[in-house]
């Protein structure tokens, strides 16, 4: 069935460097696409989203670029901090007569900040 | 501050035994949602609901049931609980009309182990 996945299960980093977690999806029929982040011990957190209708929306240090040609979906963090140690989902919406209110979600990639 | 309110952080029942596992939020939204975490699995919904007294399968209605009596309430009913349901389960909720932004805000989950 369609999925959404993603390139890399663990990405580590240095603290100041920029991140990209890469998600990968397969459904063309998706127009709406979202990041959470979670952090040990909590729920997911919404972190930013975009439709289709968009290549690009930035939020506070963080960026989600959309190639709807190559379906693949990026976040990105400016700066990465200790505090981004987490998490983190993309998911997708699939529209579906019989099922508009579910998000499809990736397995997550753990990102982790070196100090 | 918005606020999703799961009762237990951490559960331990015996095989065969009934379980609650009770939500609240606090925001007035209409939408609510039960999903399980696994290791490697990702999240997957279990049951959901977009009103009062409704309901709606999700990808892993199979040994649930749900409550939702009150807008504000939604309870994850284990009939008869198995070592196979041993997981985190996270509660969830969202605005109703959001066909599109399906932003959703999280309890803290409730980790349950089944003996």
């Amino acid at each position: 069935g369609e999925s959404v996945g993603l390139h890399l299960p663990t990405l580590s980093v240095q603290e100041g460097d920029n991140s990209i977690i890469n998600c990968a999806y397969s459904n063309s029929a998706s127009d709406y696409f979202i990041w959470y982040k979670q952090e040990s011990g909590k729920g997911p957190q919404f972190i930013i989203d975009i439709r289709s209708n968009m290549d690009k929306r930035q939020g506070q240090r963080v960026t989600v670029l959309l190639n709807k040609t190559v379906k693949h979906l990026s976040l990105q963090i400016a700066a990465t901090q200790p505090g981004d140690s987490a998490v983190y989902f993309c998911a997708e919406k699939e529209f579906n007569a019989g099922n508009n209110r579910k998000l499809i979600w990736g397995l997550g990639t753990s990102l982790a900040v070196n100090p | 501050d918005v606020k999703v309110t799961q009762s237990s952080r951490y559960l331990v029942k015996r095989t065969g035994e009934k379980v609650f596992l009770e939500c609240v939020q606090d925001m007035d939204h209409e939408n609510m949602f039960w999903y399980r975490q696994d290791p490697g699995l990702g999240l997957r919904l279990i049951y959901f609901s977009y009103d009062v007294k409704m309901k709606e399968k999700g990808d892993i209605p199979e040994g649930y049931s749900v409550s939702r009596e009150k807008k504000e309430r939604f309870s994850l009913i284990l009939e008869s609980a198995s070592t196979n349901q041993t997981s985190m389960y996270l509660c969830a909720s969202s605005l109703f009309g959001s066909r599109v932004n399906e932003k959703l805000f999280f309890g803290s989950g409730t980790q349950l182990s089944v003996l």
